[in-house]
């Protein structure tokens, strides 16, 4: 069964502050990596796409992929109450030539307090 | 450019009923993945459709159909419904052009079976 672990949280951290979200992946041909935010009541929309080892930097976010750790992550500087959603990390392993088919973790449910 | 459009987005079924969901996806986009998102379980893949065919499947009973129209739009219906098939059921394109993988979903189609 292939896996996609995060931490559930929830993780508070002050505006202004890093943000630091991590995930773990079970499968060694994960061949793409996902990050998706999802506000309540809303549905998941992409923030990160990483393809290879390092870091992969838009904006106020960075991700970080180790395939040798079968490690993701996502920073986000400078932390805004805006972010305060629900992260969900998803990685591909283009089983038959699928594009679809993502492996979704349960997702880090953020908060930034002003 | 116009987003996925799914349709409805919320509707009431009692057990033994069933639904049929629409997803119109991105313009230019020729696949559709269909996922189900329920707290407890989270997001897991239902199917995916490419070129009016379905390209893999995930580990839902036969219940669960789906189909895509020429026009890249495309249907997923569930027969006898039971009450755990209460869920939001998102609809995502892509472009499908090379091993990106990368999703964009719906609002999504909020059942409710009573």
């Amino acid at each position: 069964q292939k896996e996609v672990e995060q931490n559930s949280g929830p993780l508070s951290v002050p505006e202004g502050a890093i943000a630091s979200l991590n995930c773990t992946y079970s499968d060694r041909g994960s061949q793409s990596f996902f990050w998706y935010r999802q506000y309540s009541g809303k549905s998941p929309e992409l923030i990160m796409s990483i393809y290879s080892n390092g870091d992969k930097e838009d904006g106020r976010f960075t991700a970080q992929l180790n395939k040798a750790s079968q490690y993701v992550s996502l920073l986000i500087r400078d932390s805004q109450p805006s972010d305060s959603a629900t992260y969900l990390c998803a990685v591909n392993d283009f089983r038959g030539g699928s594009q679809g088919n993502l492996i979704f973790g349960k997702g880090t449910k953020l908060s930034v307090k002003p | 450019k116009a987003g996925v459009t799914q349709t409805p987005r919320y509707l009431i079924k009692t057990r033994g009923q069933q639904v049929t969901l629409s997803c119109s996806p991105i313009s230019g986009h020729r696949s559709v993945s269909w996922y189900q998102q329920t707290p407890g379980q989270g997001l897991q893949f239902l199917f995916e459709y490419f070129s009016e065919t379905q390209r893999n499947k995930g580990n839902f009973p036969g219940r669960f159909s789906g189909r895509q129209f020429s026009n890249s739009r495309s249907e997923m219906n569930v027969s006898t419904l039971e009450l755990g098939d209460s869920a939001l059921y998102l609809c995502a394109s892509s472009l499908s052009v090379g091993n990106t993988g990368e999703l964009f979903f719906g609002e999504g189609s909020r059942l409710t079976v009573l």
